[in-house]
């Protein structure tokens, strides 16, 4: 199985500034159609979780664009650009190379 | 407006069945894949199941293996999770998700606690 594993973040974080989330796969996510198959999703307290970003770095709809995903084949970030009390809560990453599909542990965001 | 809405959750004893099903709306059934991720009180996110399209294929994590079957009805817009043989560690929310290349829409969850 593919293992993810992603980083803390130093809570809490002062709204307005930026913060950074990491995740490593144990393999390369990078396909032969030229896709990174790695997503991310933000559940919010009390909420289901919600896709943000798919292919590493496209922002699913609706997505503001002050989340920015990035990487290699195995070594990924998700920015978040100017944190506001909305962007609290829990974030994975997820890896959709290949079944079973497999989740990080989640970085918690809390904001100062 | 894409909505799932889970139903039949509850409290069951070990070793006992369960089912329980996602309806979907909002867009063409059909056509996409369906998965099931549940999440353990207080824990991260657990991929369990996803079904094609058209039912043909299915794909389990190791744990529920011959335990839980996926399934779908296209005609009624409806997924489905038989689960047997529960476990204690079966204890989670279940959600049902559309399998997109990701799972860009999610149902709201339904809570399953298997207890004696």
């Amino acid at each position: 199985d593919i293992v993810m594993t992603q980083g803390a973040l130093p809570n809490p974080v002062p709204s307005g500034e930026s913060a950074s989330i990491t995740c490593q796969s144990s393999k390369s996510l990078l396909y032969s159609d030229g896709k990174t198959y790695l997503n991310w999703y933000l559940q919010r307290p009390g909420q289901s979780p919600q896709l943000l970003i798919y292919w590493m770095s496209t922002r699913a709809s609706g997505v503001s664009d002050r989340f920015s995903g990035s990487g290699s084949g195995t070594d990924f970030t998700l920015k978040i650009s100017r944190v506001e009390a909305e962007d609290v809560g829990v974030y994975y990453c997820q890896q959709f190379l290949e079944f079973p599909l497999t989740f990080g542990s989640g970085t918690k965001l809390e904001i100062k | 407006e894409v909505q799932l809405v889970e139903s039949g959750g509850g409290l069951v004893q070990p070793g006992r069945s369960l089912k329980f099903s996602c309806a979907a709306s909002g867009f063409t059934f059909s056509d996409y894949a369906m998965a099931w991720v549940r999440q353990a009180p207080k824990k991260g996110l657990e991929w369990v199941a996803t079904i094609i399209y058209d039912g043909s294929s299915t794909y389990y994590r190791d744990s529920v293996k011959g335990r839980f079957t996926i399934s779908r009805d296209n005609a009624k817009s409806t997924l489905y999770l038989q689960m047997d043989s529960l476990r204690s560690e079966d204890t989670a929310t279940y959600y049902c998700a559309r399998h997109n290349n990701n799972l860009d829409y999610w149902g709201q969850g339904v809570m399953v606690t298997v207890s004696s």
